[in-house]
């Protein structure tokens, strides 16, 4: 069973700083999905992650995908207050048939002035 | 998202009432996905289509059907709602051959 974990699950950051969100998963699957959610809202699209190595960035986030350690990061540079949000990412299970996304619980990510 | 809705957006009902809830897209996408949210858990899957009668059960499905008789339309039903069924209630879409995945506004369900 494939489950995927977030850390941490809560974030306070000032504005200007630094940040990097984790996720492992514990099976194989090479493609990773990052989604932002606000408050009362849907799910916002990053960044798909499709292969070892990939590296994508947006404006202040940068996230990457390590398959053979089963970990991708969402790094957060200079951090200001719009991006207060709470980001979640998602690995794909059985990609040739379901292609169900597994998600992790999600991290709450609070930027004060 | 353009090309997919999801009705209602808000419902209180009574336990142990039936609840539908619709998912309508215009995209012509095969696969379908219903999914629920619930603070502490991120998003479960509940059941998946993947062709119009052609659906299978995800990982919190009990308590839950679903059908899919066309191929814009994805209908979830609580047969009878418990109060363990309060949620926030997700349909997504995916067009396979561009690896997205595409959600809904959401349907937020409470059953008293």
């Amino acid at each position: 069973e494939l489950k995927v974990e977030q850390n941490p699950l809560f974030l306070s950051m000032q504005e200007g700083k630094n940040y990097t969100i984790y996720c492992n998963y514990s099976t194989t699957s090479d493609r990773l999905y990052w989604y932002r959610q606000d408050p009362g809202k849907s799910l916002e699209s990053l960044f798909v992650l499709l292969s070892n190595g990939a590296v994508k960035q947006e404006g202040r986030l940068m996230a990457s995908l390590d398959t053979k350690a089963r970990l991708s990061t969402l790094h957060i540079t200079a951090a200001v207050h719009d991006l207060s949000a709470t980001y979640f990412c998602a690995v794909v299970v059985d990609w040739g048939s379901q292609g169900n996304l597994i998600f992790g619980k999600g991290t709450k990510l609070s930027v004060k002035p | 998202d353009a090309g997919i809705t999801q009705s209602p957006r808000h419902k209180v009902t009574e336990t142990g009432t039936p609840v539908t809830l619709r998912c309508h897209q215009t995209e012509n996408h095969r696969y379908m996905y219903w999914y629920r949210q619930d603070p502490g858990h991120g998003l479960r899957l509940i059941h998946y289509s993947y062709g119009v009668k052609d659906t299978d059960k995800g990982e919190v499905s009990d308590g839950y059907s679903v059908s899919r008789s066309k191929t814009e339309d994805f209908l979830l039903t609580l047969e009878s709602a418990t109060s363990s069924q309060t949620s926030v209630y997700f349909c997504a879409i995916s067009a396979r051959d561009n690896y997205g995945y595409t959600f809904g506004s959401g349907t937020r369900l409470t059953v008293v």
